[in-house]
């Protein structure tokens, strides 16, 4: 089974910085690669697809990027309403979920 | 609108089962694979299994957590996937969610129930 690595598992920073989650698969997943943003008590909201596409409505501050076996998210200017764990997923086929990062403002 | 709505959640003593129905409506169900993804409380997404629809053999695939001792199927004629679950665990309380994706090579659209929550505690 593939698995899906990634990390921090948490971070601080303060409003306004750029921020980089790193996922990393097992095996190669092509560009089968999703993030997702979770507030507690909500269910998962899908912010990306495709390892790079942005999901409609949602702010341009997020990105994605990466092939195979490596990907990043990035958060261009963290905003106070970002503060969420984040989780890559792959999806073909099982869709495998990364561990998590807690993002929070310094 | 896609709806999910999952139910049967509770309490369960250890090596005990539980099913869970997640009723979908909004949508073709037929066509549709459907998954299980659970989360214990504080910790992360966990993915369950899946099923597939009618067209791919009804063909599952569980986690390596799950495998033999839950099953997934579907009864398209009630538009309702299950999840069977048999020698439960503690470690397998979490709340439990139905959910869809759907990917084509212009877009990816996710759908999620409300999610049930499974308890396995003597």
């Amino acid at each position: 089974d593939i698995q899906m690595t990634q990390s921090p598992s948490s971070l601080s920073a303060s409003v306004g910085d750029r921020v980089t989650i790193t996922c990393r698969a097992s095996q190669g997943i092509s560009n089968y690669l999703a993030w997702y943003q979770q507030k507690p008590g909500k269910v998962p909201k899908l912010l990306i697809y495709a390892a790079s596409t942005l999901q409609s409505g949602v702010p341009s501050r997020f990105s994605g990027s990466g092939s195979g076996t490596d990907f990043t998210l990035t958060i261009s200017s963290l905003q106070p309403e970002d503060v969420a764990t984040y989780y890559c997923q792959k999806y073909n086929s099982a869709l495998t979920f990364g561990g998590g990062t807690k993002v929070e403002i310094k | 609108e896609v709806q999910l709505v999952e139910s049967g959640g509770g309490l369960v003593q250890p090596g005990g089962s539980l099913k869970l129905s997640c009723a979908a409506s909004g949508f073709t169900f037929s066509g549709s694979a459907m998954h299980w993804v659970r989360q214990a409380s504080g910790k992360g997404l966990e993915w369950v299994g899946r099923i597939r629809s009618k067209a791919n053999s009804y063909a599952t695939a569980y986690a390596a957590s799950v495998k033999g001792r839950f099953t997934i199927s579907r009864d398209d004629s009630k538009n309702t996937a299950y999840l069977q679950m048999n020698s439960l665990k503690t470690e397998d309380t979490a709340v439990y969610y139905c959910t869809r994706l759907v990917v084509s090579s212009s877009y990816v659209v996710d759908y999620w129930g409300q999610g049930t929550l499974v308890t396995v505690s003597s």
